[in-house]
């Protein structure tokens, strides 16, 4: 079955600090993975596209790698501000192409505390 | 250069009822894409509209239909309203097939029903 799965779902963390978030997947055949930020309420927004060849990509604080092996992806986070609370979603397309039905995980729930 | 654009942004409508969800898609992009997020969980595919035509369609009952226009911009609409359509929908836009493009949300239109 094809799945996205994420942990943790829910984190708390303390501004400055560091996280990392988890996602695993099940979808084939794959070619790429994303990673979104959603705020409560609005449209995700996103922030990283890894096709099965990149193993690491930046996108300023933001830090995604790929292990197509091993179906595993992870997004850190450095030096975490306030406006990082939100819920970030990994997701996959099915059919294997930009195009098409995305896979969504359910997300991992961010809070940054002062 | 505007991005998604999806009116209204809220909506409240009794069971039974009929509703229509519009979608202007980012300048430059012929693809929309469908999704329903209900509260707490990643957002569902619901179909997929390009030149006109619904292209892809995921696991939804055929209550939930919709219309591509020349201009690119989409409607979604949902007859026989249910308590569990209650749920922010997501109108997402993407170039023509193209490996790794990714797709831009809009803001999400809310809909209660009661």
């Amino acid at each position: 079955k094809n799945q996205v799965e994420q942990s943790p779902q829910s984190l708390i963390i303390l501004e400055g600090k560091n996280c990392t978030l988890q996602c695993n997947y099940t979808v084939s055949p794959f070619s790429n993975l994303r990673w979104y930020k959603q705020d409560t309420g609005r449209g995700p927004v996103s922030l990283t596209i890894m096709t099965f060849s990149e193993n690491t990509k930046s996108n300023g604080r933001y830090t995604a790698t790929l292990d197509a092996d091993t179906k595993q992806s992870s997004l850190h986070i450095t030096a975490s501000q306030l406006s990082d609370s939100a819920s970030y979603i990994c997701v996959v397309p099915l059919y294997g192409g930009s195009q098409g039905n995305l896979i969504f995980g359910k997300g991992t729930k961010l809070s940054v505390k002062p | 250069d505007a991005g998604v654009t999806q009116s209204p942004t809220h909506l409240i409508k009794t069971r039974g009822q009929q509703v229509t969800l519009r979608c202007s898609p980012k300048s430059g992009h012929d693809t929309v894409s469908w999704y329903q997020q209900a509260l707490g969980q990643g957002p569902q595919f619901i179909f997929q509209y390009y030149e006109e035509e619904e292209r892809q369609r995921g696991n939804f009952p055929d209550r939930f239909s919709g219309h591509q226009f020349p201009n690119y911009s989409s409607e979604l609409n949902v007859n026989a309203l249910l308590l569990g359509d209650s749920a922010l929908y997501l109108c997402a836009s993407s170039p023509t097939e193209g490996q790794g493009e990714t797709q831009y949300f809009g803001p999400g239109t809310r809909l209660l029903v009661l």
